[in-house]
């Protein structure tokens, strides 16, 4: 069975500083994998997903994850965050052949000024 | 390209009164999907459509929820009668296709008293 940890329910980074939300994911075959921001009172927006082409994938707003088979993980960074970056991160993966989405519980980033 | 759209954003009831939300998925996908978010928590899939038929609705509580996509494009969730643990945002999203990205709309918060 598919599944997603997100090992940090909250994350606090300085402006500026780098950004590192981290994702593992349990799954038998090679998976999609997402992220998306949601802000307050706003929806979900992507921002980037993984769908087996390049390891490195590259999304808005200066985001990027790699996806690591060997360590099960999809780890979110962002080499200088910003104050608009404060919000809720959620990685998700698709369930194979039901594409399924299967969310993590979610990472609050707050940055500091 | 209009993004997915839903009303109304904000909705108060009292317990046991009826509610319904509607969704306008983005033009030509043919999988709508409607989900609850409790706060702090990821989103639950509660039903899947696939135009105008249900592909999944495992996690729907059918004694008190329906949807419905009668023409295969917007859609509407109804909840009736509303429950205390109701209270939560709810998400449509919609997606080319079953495999596709899917995009999140703005939301609806429910506030049951």
């Amino acid at each position: 069975a598919q599944s997603v940890t997100q090992l940090d329910s909250h994350v606090s980074v300085s402006e500026g500083t780098p950004v590192l939300l981290r994702c593992n994911y349990s799954s038998s075959y090679s998976p999609s994998l997402f992220w998306y921001v949601q802000h307050p009172n706003k929806g979900l927006q992507l921002l980037l997903k993984y769908t087996s082409a390049a390891t490195l994938v590259k999304g808005i707003n200066g985001f990027e994850a790699e996806f690591k088979k060997s360590e099960t993980s999809f780890h979110l960074t962002k080499p200088s965050a910003h104050m608009s970056d404060a919000a809720e991160y959620f990685c998700v993966v698709s369930r194979i052949g039901t594409y399924k989405y299967i969310f993590g519980t979610g990472t609050r980033l707050k940055v500091l000024a | 390209e209009a993004g997915v759209a839903q009303s109304p954003r904000y909705k108060i009831i009292e317990k046991r009164q009826s509610v319904a939300f509607w969704c306008n998925p983005i033009s030509g996908h043919a999988t709508l999907y409607w989900y609850q978010q409790i706060l702090g928590q990821g989103p639950k899939l509660l039903i899947q459509f696939q135009n105008n038929g249900v592909v999944d609705d495992s996690q729907l509580p059918k004694d008190r929820f329906s949807a419905e996509r009668l023409k295969g494009v917007d859609s509407t969730l109804k909840i009736q009668p509303a429950k205390l643990e109701d209270s939560a945002v709810y998400l449509c999203a919609s997606s080319l296709d079953r495999a596709d990205t899917q995009y999140f709309g703005p939301g609806t918060r429910l506030t049951v008293l």
